[in-house]
């Protein structure tokens, strides 16, 4: 059963634009949420991050908002750039446990 | 530069093969893992390791070993490769002291024929 679900496989975004990319959670006791981003042929590297104690976490360009009622977070990214074009996983971690777990991916494209 | 460390890159072997793909960090984590990933699908965690002498399987199964002798060393092995194999597998670290959770490699990309 999966416990992270990003039901967005692909979205395009005109560049300049705003991009949100969302993600949805079944388990109540994960405590930590993290976004990361993946080029082809590359690892996934860490973009930003939110305790289950916030709403809302912001780094430059890249906001994650937190509704832990609707089991729901979102990552908004703006103004899209061209270099924003990449796989983009959501992850969870369990309260008391050092493991993640990730939902599926959404493939962000950012056109011209 | 501390950094995670995974070889090869890419990998195409023919079935029934033993091979064994390396992850190698430098900063002196505890916590190290596996994770297989398909396109298009979540990465799952086949293996992971609090310390040395310490491994665990993850929540998919994975026909896979792994070993932690050295705290900067998680090498995994299949001892006889089959098509099915054919993924990409990624290797991170972490201590959990850092908000950025894990510290992942490159990937090796695999294919089995």
């Amino acid at each position: 059963d999966q416990q992270v679900k990003q039901n967005s496989p692909s979205l395009s975004v005109q560049e300049g634009r705003i991009s949100i990319l969302n993600c949805d959670y079944t388990n109540s006791m994960f405590d930590y949420f993290l976004w990361y981003k993946k080029y082809p042929a590359e690892g996934p590297t860490f973009l930003i991050s939110i305790s289950s104690i916030k709403d809302k976490n912001e780094d430059g360009r890249f906001t994650v908002f937190l509704n832990k009622s609707a089991k729901h977070l979102s990552l908004h990214i703006v103004p899209s750039q061209p270099g924003d074009s990449a796989v983009y996983f959501c992850a969870a971690r369990e309260l008391g446990a050092q493991k993640l777990v990730f939902g599926q991916g959404t493939r962000l494209t950012i056109n011209p | 530069e501390a950094d995670i460390y995974q070889t090869p890159r890419y990998l195409v072997i023919g079935t029934g093969k033993k091979i064994t793909l390396e992850c190698s960090q430098t900063m002196g984590h505890d916590k190290m893992y596996w994770y297989q990933q398909d396109p298009g699908m979540e990465l799952h965690l086949i293996h992971y390791s609090y310390g040395v002498n310490s491994t665990e399987k993850g929540d998919l199964s994975s026909e896979s070993t792994v070993s932690r002798i050295r705290t900067e060393h998680f090498p995994l092995t299949l001892e006889s490769a089959r098509p099915s194999h054919t993924s990409q597998y990624l290797c991170a670290s972490s201590d959990w002291t850092e908000s950025y959770g894990y510290t992942f490699g490159s990937g090796t990309r695999l294919t089995v024929v």
